[in-house]
């Protein structure tokens, strides 16, 4: 499986700054992906992160607010922009491998407290 | 509400096995996973099963799929300690994009 890393693992903000996370793998990955997990619940998909165009977000994500870079095959960045306490989530990112199709592995994550 | 659903808690004892529901939506989903989460930590990827398989056992992990019904189920033999997480079931829906279900939270008590 492929090794993710994410930076940073965890951040305290003010409301009204922007934060970005960095997902890094090991190798290249096909696909990459950004999911939210706010507290004490499941984890919702944002949007998918395509190498070198414009990220698809999911319904209710929008670019101004979480946008997307991908450079490559194996890294990617999310912003939270213009945050408030309800962005307050673990951002998580996944990948979904060259060799294996079938199988998604996610990063650690990145636990974001807005106050 | 839900595409995917859990049931919310299971207790078990030390040494028992212990099953985990799920019931999902989309009969076209082609693979459904289980992942554990650890307090505080991301989502290791446990076991998944291709849609026109029925059973896939690995160690421990025992996954049942009932594609009539949508039902999925995790079975962990001979359940510990370490096994305390939450479990999430979660179906590749569109194309890689997972939807999650609620997770279920799995205590086990010495």
């Amino acid at each position: 499986s492929a090794v993710i890393s994410q930076k940073p693992s965890r951040d305290i903000c003010q409301r009204g700054t922007s934060l970005t996370i960095q997902c890094q793998v090991d190798s290249q990955v096909t696909m990459m992906f950004w999911y939210r997990q706010q507290p004490g619940q499941s984890l919702t998909l944002i949007a998918t992160a395509n190498q070198g165009s414009e990220a698809t977000y999911e319904s209710g994500f929008v670019i101004d607010k979480f946008p997307i870079s991908r450079p490559n095959l194996t890294f990617s960045t999310l912003t939270v922009s213009n945050m408030s306490p309800e962005d307050s989530s673990i951002y998580l990112c996944s990948v979904v491998g060259l060799a294996s199709t079938d199988t998604q592995y996610f990063g650690p994550g990145t636990r974001l407290t807005v106050l | 509400g839900e595409d995917v659903e859990q049931s919310l808690f299971l207790s078990v004892r030390e040494g028992d096995s212990s099953v985990i529901n799920c019931t999902y939506t989309d009969s076209s989903s082609t693979y459904l996973y289980w992942y554990k989460q650890e307090p505080g930590a991301g989502l290791q990827l446990l076991t998944y099963i291709f849609s026109n398989m029925d059973m896939k056992q690995d160690q421990r992990l025992t996954v049942l799929l009932n594609k009539k019904d949508k039902h999925l189920s995790l079975r962990i033999a001979d359940t510990q300690t370490g096994d305390s997480a939450i479990y999430f079931c979660a179906e590749n829906k569109y194309g890689n994009k997972l939807v999650f279900g609620a997770g279920t939270i799995l205590r086990v008590k010495s």
